[in-house]
């Protein structure tokens, strides 16, 4: 399996609060993205990174900003949480544009 | 725009009967990329293949196997002699390559509900 986490996996704020998702991969692939998963939806791509601080927006990026400092981590932080972004966030990479994506476990995060 | 369509929410069989999960694209990009991933109950993505525009081969894989055809813009995916374990939410993915660079972005359909009864 490859080696992405997330953190946290489970996680309760209210609206308004900042709230910032972390993605760490131990494989050194180049590309990382964020994905939401609701229902009916099936996932769909909020920000996507091909370098160290090349970061780039997907279909559904209003509301959410990232950063990637290393390799390894890939940020997402809800400026200020909605209820509207309640929703399960997967972080995926790949070692090349046209490869495979592997996901990390999901972070389940509600705002109320 | 690229898009995936599975128009089957939810598929419900019997254990060892054989299933067709049906996934249609749209792209006007000539080189491209489709997969096809499960998320079993435990939430998990689990990727199952990934095949290129150029390559229309059809592939098995014990009991999967996957139907490309660019003819009816098509990737549809065959379990044979359906086990209770194949129980799960598959989706179909594209993604594009445009200009000499593909950054990756997959674009999902909707997914099946797969519950395979025993």
């Amino acid at each position: 399996d490859a080696g992405i986490t997330q953190s946290p996996r489970h996680k309760v704020t209210e609206t308004g609060t900042p709230v910032t998702l972390r993605c760490h991969q131990t494989e050194n692939h180049r590309y990382m993205y964020w994905y939401r998963q609701d229902p009916g939806h099936g996932l769909r791509l909020i920000h996507y990174s091909y370098g160290v601080k090349d970061t780039d927006k997907g279909e559904v990026s209003d509301g959410y900003s990232v950063s990637r400092s290393k390799t390894e981590d890939f940020l997402l932080t809800l400026e200020s949480a909605t209820s509207s972004q309640t929703s399960v966030y997967f972080c995926a990479i790949s070692d090349g544009g046209g490869d495979e994506q592997f996901f990390g476990p999901g972070t389940r995060l509600t705002v109320l | 725009a690229q898009k995936v369509t599975q128009a089957q929410t939810e598929i419900s069989v019997v254990e060892k009967e054989d299933v067709t999960l049906d996934c249609v694209y749209e792209t006007r990009d000539t080189t491209y990329y489709l997969f096809w991933y499960k998320q079993p109950p435990s939430g998990e993505l689990v990727f199952l293949i990934r095949r290129n525009s150029f390559d229309e081969q059809n592939e098995i894989s014990g009991r999967y196997s996957w139907n490309f055809q660019k003819s009816t813009s098509s990737f549809n995916f065959t379990i044979t002699a359906s086990q209770v374990v194949d129980s799960a939410v598959y989706f179909c993915a594209l993604s594009f390559h445009a200009g000499g660079t593909s950054y990756g972005k997959l674009t999902f359909g909707q997914g099946t509900i797969l519950t395979v009864h025993p």
